[in-house]
């Protein structure tokens, strides 16, 4: 069975500044999908960035990027330019690329506090 | 563009009852999926709808239950609450011709208290 794991319960940064996100997972697929959402309090889950497994670039929304390394099983997100309402829980999820298998399997999130 | 809708946004029920819980999609979108998210931790697949039938299903017990409607609205039902049943219980949707990504949008969720 496939794992995520988000070693950071919590990270801070000041605004305008960088941060990274790690998440790792664990599968022994080759084919997948993964993804960044973002849960601001008491808001609803919304879609950061995606990555194919099968693309060996990173991909790239606005001031978020992806370091996925595919034999580490490694996909951190980067936020450039932190503004405060970057401020949230940012999950990292996992999704096979198998024919009916449409389960999302999440990581157990990390709180991003944004310092003005 | 209508996005995800669920109702209601709180709900307290006592141990032993049934609940009831509403989505609608995303405007276009034909699949419905269910999540439960307890307090500090991550979603938890509970199952995906498509053409009216269940078609995947996680690590959750009967008392779980769902259906989809012609219109692809969904609801999930919770019978014999128990009291770790308390959670955020999110709806997301897709669209079967955006497969394989099935990129899927979020509800703002139902927040169930169990007493």
């Amino acid at each position: 069975a496939q794992t995520v794991t988000q070693s950071q319960p919590e990270m801070s940064v000041q605004e305008a500044e960088t941060v990274t996100l790690s998440c790792t997972y664990d599968t022994s697929e080759s084919d997948y999908y993964l993804f960044w959402y973002k849960q601001p309090p008491s808001r609803q889950m919304i879609l950061v960035i995606r990555q194919e497994a099968y693309k060996q670039q990173n991909a790239t929304e606005n001031r978020f990027s992806v370091n996925f390394q595919k034999a580490a099983k490694s996909f951190s997100l980067k936020i450039s330019d932190s503004q405060l309402g970057d401020a949230a829980m940012y999950f990292c999820a996992y999704r096979s690329a198998e024919d009916s298998n449409y389960q999302l399997i999440w990581g157990a999130g990390t709180k991003l506090i944004i310092k003005p | 563009d209508a996005g995800v809708t669920q109702s209601p946004t709180h709900l307290i029920k006592t141990r032993g009852q049934q609940v009831t819980l509403r989505c609608s999609p995303k405007s276009g979108h034909d699949t419905v999926s269910w999540y439960q998210q307890a307090l500090g931790q991550g979603p938890q697949f509970i199952f995906q709808y498509y053409e009216e039938e269940e078609r995947q299903r996680g690590n959750f017990p009967d008392r779980f239950s769902g259906h989809q409607f012609p219109n692809y609205s969904s609801e999930l039902n919770v019978n014999a609450l128990l009291l770790g049943d308390s959670a955020l219980y999110l709806c997301a949707s897709s669209l079967e011709l955006n497969s394989p990504i099935y990129e899927q949008y979020f509800g703002p969720g139902t927040r169930l208290t169990v007493t």
